[in-house]
């Protein structure tokens, strides 16, 4: 089957923590975004990348980093430096930057 | 600057009414893509549909229609005869050469239909 995996579902954090989430899709697909959703909001983007070994910064990147070293691959660390990082965190991926993405199912991080 | 606009933050109707999702776009680009989006309880969102900004046909697919209007900066979604599984956050977005064909989400409706 064809899609996006993101694991794991559900993460807690010790503040001071660096996470990484992990973002995997099967679809060939050359671009892959990272989104945040915080409760009843809509989704903010924190990077994308459009080929192997680049990536840009969205418009929430500031204490988030990436790696694209796979086209099947694009994962995300949420470092210490991120002061709020409690959210719901959205993988896509597309064919190209203005075709459809589609999502994987999310990872819900909650810092203790 | 590109925005999205979902006034309505949450719509209840009753089952096997219809129901209309508002959506309002701004940008400055001539060609542009909108898209609406699925998000049920479980989180993952779901594509329905995009468009180009030089299509204005009105599409229907099954029980949902979406009708796209450029002199209102409009791109509505319609669910006819809803039903209990339609309940979930609706999300419009617009993506365009302004930003990057970065995708640009509304906030969101919730809708919830009642059996």
């Amino acid at each position: 089957d064809g899609g996006i995996t993101q694991s794991p579902k559900y993460l807690f954090r010790k503040e001071g923590q660096n996470v990484t989430l992990s973002c995997e899709q099967n679809l060939n697909h050359d671009a892959m975004y990272w989104y945040r959703q915080d409760p009843g909001q809509g989704l903010r983007l924190i990077y994308y990348s459009q080929i192997v070994n680049d990536f840009q910064k969205g418009d929430i990147a500031e204490g988030y980093s990436v790696s694209r070293e796979k086209k099947e691959s694009f994962p995300l660390t949420v470092t210490s430096a991120q002061k709020n990082p409690t959210a719901f965190y959205l993988c896509a991926s597309s064919r190209l930057a203005y075709n459809e993405q589609f999502f994987g199912p999310g990872t819900r991080l909650t810092v203790l | 600057a590109q925005k999205v606009t979902q006034a309505q933050t949450e719509i209840s109707v009753v089952e096997k009414e219809d129901v209309t999702l508002d959506c309002v776009y701004e940008t400055r680009d001539t060609t542009y893509y909108l898209f609406w989006y699925k998000q049920p309880p479980s989180g993952e969102l779901v594509f329905l549909i995009r468009r180009n900004s030089f299509d204005e046909q009105n599409e229907i697919s099954g029980r949902y229609s979406w009708n796209f209007q450029k002199s209102t900066s409009s791109f509505n979604f319609t669910i006819t005869a809803s039903q209990v599984v339609d309940s979930a956050v609706y999300f419009c977005a617009l993506s365009g050469m302004d930003s990057s064909y970065k995708l640009i989400f509304g906030s969101g409706t919730r809708l919830l239909v009642r059996p």
